[in-house]
């Protein structure tokens, strides 16, 4: 079966740094993609791995751990704006992109 | 540039009413076209996906229909909603060689009452 774990929800401040995590069990993969989603929103592109180690995109990097199943999002220098939903979401056989059920992140001031 | 759009933007229907979702895409062609739904407290759910005109496959088994009669126009579509089909509805597109990033339409809001 397909299956995408991810924390519901992670709070931080202002300034700081916060790892999302996410796993993975499915039956194949082609790549494993970060979107994030503002409340009432539709998702937007973040990042994209498809080979294990770090892709870094200024204040935002992934990771990707194929043996292992695993993925992070790494957010640095926190802003309020960064309060949003964080999807991973994996190619499995190819039919299109399997969605985990998003981690809510709260940054305060 | 590439732009998919989706309409409308809300809607308030009641049960056992139809519905139609239009989605467009511009700047591409022969696109792969997806309809998502994300209900409150669930992941984004795969409904359907099309590869080309007239190819239409389903993901889930439900009261809805798809159906892409233009090249780059995907329409969602139902002939008496449920309650249970209240939810936030997305469009996405992706280039014709798949396994690539998808990107989403502003989506639709069904509220079924």
């Amino acid at each position: 079966g397909q299956n995408i774990d991810q924390p519901t929800e992670m709070t931080a401040t202002e300034g700081a740094i916060v790892q999302i995590n996410c796993t993975y069990q499915t039956s194949g993969f082609n790549g494993l993609f970060w979107y994030q989603q503002h409340a009432g929103e539709a998702p937007t592109f973040l990042s994209y791995n498809v080979l294990d180690g770090l892709e870094e995109k200024g204040r935002f990097s992934s990771f990707l751990s194929r043996s292992k199943g695993y993925s992070y999002l790494l957010l640095k220098e926190l802003q309020m704006k960064d309060s949003a939903s964080y999807l991973c979401a994996v190619w499995d056989t190819g039919t299109a992109l399997i969605f985990g059920k998003g981690t809510t992140l709260s940054v305060s001031s | 540039s590439q732009t998919i759009h989706q309409w409308p933007a809300t809607l308030v229907q009641p049960v056992g009413s139809p519905l139609s979702l239009e989605c467009t895409v511009e700047g591409t062609s022969n696109p792969n076209l997806y309809w998502y739904r994300q209900a409150a407290g669930r992941g984004l759910q795969l409904l359907f996906y099309s590869v080309g005109i007239g190819q239409i496959s389903s993901e889930v088994p439900q009261n809805l229909s798809a159906s892409r009669p233009q090249d780059r126009q995907f329409i969602l579509s139902s002939k008496k909603l449920l309650l249970s089909d209240s939810g936030f509805y997305l469009c996405a597109w992706n280039s014709g060689q798949g396994l690539n990033t998808i990107y989403f339409g502003e989506g639709s809001w069904l509220t079924v009452v």
